[in-house]
């Protein structure tokens, strides 16, 4: 357990419709990642936010968004979904140093 | 696009043997780390090796790591079942103030007791 947070575990949305998935961090972790992993592929990077800001971006379209909070918890919102947005969304922690700690992960699924 | 291939894409061993994956990568790093997935779940931190250091050691886990061939390898010894999992390598990339990671497709680990 590496004390990493996310909810919801599952969740079944629409095609077209919007979907905020949530993220606790560790004690002191000031930065977050957010990574998509498809099935039977490796994570993705989609963004990171480093103290509130949004620092650096993969390349995911506009309708992925996200926030994070004063207690740097984070948000990733995903608006107008696609069927190719079925994914494992997993957040990582850390401060700032190579290590990453991951969450269990949201499994989206998109119909 | 993944930085790094892993190789074999699937093994399955015997409990007590050894189990032995590679990985390699495109550009220049200063570190390679090693995550374990157990069922689609979160990722799991098993190991770091810096980009000066060749060998590093983790209780069963052994990485290398060959800058000059842009690869490394895994080594699990003695495996046992709850070694079944998914491994990935992840190379970290730069963009901003921290670092962010790249994963290969993986490499699953089949322990048959």
């Amino acid at each position: 357990e590496t004390g990493v947070t996310q909810s919801p575990t599952h969740l079944i949305k629409t095609r077209g419709q919007q979907v905020t998935l949530r993220c606790s961090s560790q004690s002191g972790h000031n930065t977050v990642s957010w990574y998509q992993q498809a099935l039977g592929q490796g994570p993705q990077f989609i963004f990171q936010y480093y103290r509130e800001e949004e620092n650096g971006r993969g390349n995911f379209p506009p309708r992925f968004s996200g926030l994070q909070f004063p207690n740097y918890s984070s948000e990733l919102n995903v608006n107008a979904l696609e069927l190719d947005d079925s994914a494992l969304y997993l957040c990582a922690t850390s401060t700032g140093g190579y290590e990453q700690y991951f969450g269990p992960g949201t499994r989206l699924t998109v119909t | 696009s993944q930085q790094g291939e892993e190789d074999p894409q699937a093994l399955s061993i015997q409990e007590g043997e050894n189990a032995t994956m590679n990985c390699s990568y495109k550009t220049s790093i200063n570190n390679l780390q090693w995550y374990r997935q157990n069922s689609g779940r979160g990722l799991v931190h098993l190991i770091l090796i810096r980009s000066n250091e060749r060998e590093k050691h983790s209780g069963r886990l052994r990485v290398t790591l060959d800058t000059s061939k842009k690869s490394s390898s895994l080594l699990i010894t003695a495996s046992r079942a709850a070694d079944t999992a998914s491994y990935f390598c992840a190379t970290p990339f730069y963009t901003g103030a921290n670092s962010k990671l790249t994963f290969g497709k993986g490499i699953t680990l089949s322990v048959r007791p």
